[in-house]
């Protein structure tokens, strides 16, 4: 069975700060890993999205990258900012999940002014 | 206007009651997913969809039916409410790509509240 956790569940920084979230999954065989945003009683926006055969995706101040071999995954936010204060949810697509995305439950992020 | 439409956004609804909730797409993807989100839990798969004729059972599918009306259609239905069927749902799309899946899409979620 596939289990996504991630870590730290929780995270306060200040702002300006680089910073590292982590995800890592139990069955390296996957097609994709996702990772996306929640802000509080909202749906989720996708942030990045890596298919298994990449090592990295970059979008402005956020860059993902995946170790297939090791089940991990890191979402670096470079010069965080207040609104960049949300929670942060990676998921997996595994090649015999019938297109089920598992997912963390996520790392709350707030960057403090 | 958004990728991905869920309706209603908030509902209240009584213990015994049915209740549909609806979602429509405009990605033109193929594959529609429903999902609840509970604190703790973490979200949790209930159907999904691959085409109009298609319907899967996810992880928690007791107590739940769907209905793919058209490819862009997918319905909810909570057949007889209960308490414990309180939670965030959420649409989901996605599409085949060259590597099996491509990215996910989702709608902005229906709070829903069994009292």
């Amino acid at each position: 069975k596939q289990e996504v956790t991630q870590i730290p569940a929780a995270l306060s920084v200040p702002e300006g700060e680089n910073l590292v979230l982590n995800c890592s999954f139990t069955d390296s065989a996957i097609y994709n890993l996702q990772w996306f945003r929640q802000d509080p009683g909202k749906g989720l926006t996708s942030l990045l999205l890596i298919q298994s055969s990449q090592r990295e995706q970059t979008s402005g101040r956020l860059n993902a990258s995946l170790d297939k071999s090791s089940g991990r995954s890191t979402l670096y936010i470079a010069a965080s900012q207040p609104g960049d204060s949300a929670t942060y949810l990676c998921a997996v697509l595994k090649i015999a999940s019938g297109s089920r995305l598992t997912f963390g439950e996520g790392t709350q992020l707030t960057v403090n002014p | 206007d958004a990728d991905v439409t869920q309706t209603p956004r908030n509902r209240i609804t009584k213990t015994g009651k049915r209740i549909m909730l609806e979602c429509s797409q405009t990605k033109g993807h193929d594959r529609m997913y429903w999902y609840r989100q509970d604190p703790g839990l973490g979200l949790r798969l209930i159907y999904y969809s691959f085409d109009v004729k298609d319907i899967n059972k996810g992880e928690i599918s007791d107590g739940y039916s769907v209905s793919r009306q058209a490819q862009a259609k997918f319905s909810l239905s909570l057949e007889s409410a209960i308490p414990n069927q309180t939670a965030l749902y959420f649409c989901a799309t996605s599409d085949l790509g060259l590597q099996g899946a491509s990215e996910a899409f989702f709608g902005q979620g229906t709070r829903l509240t069994v009292v």
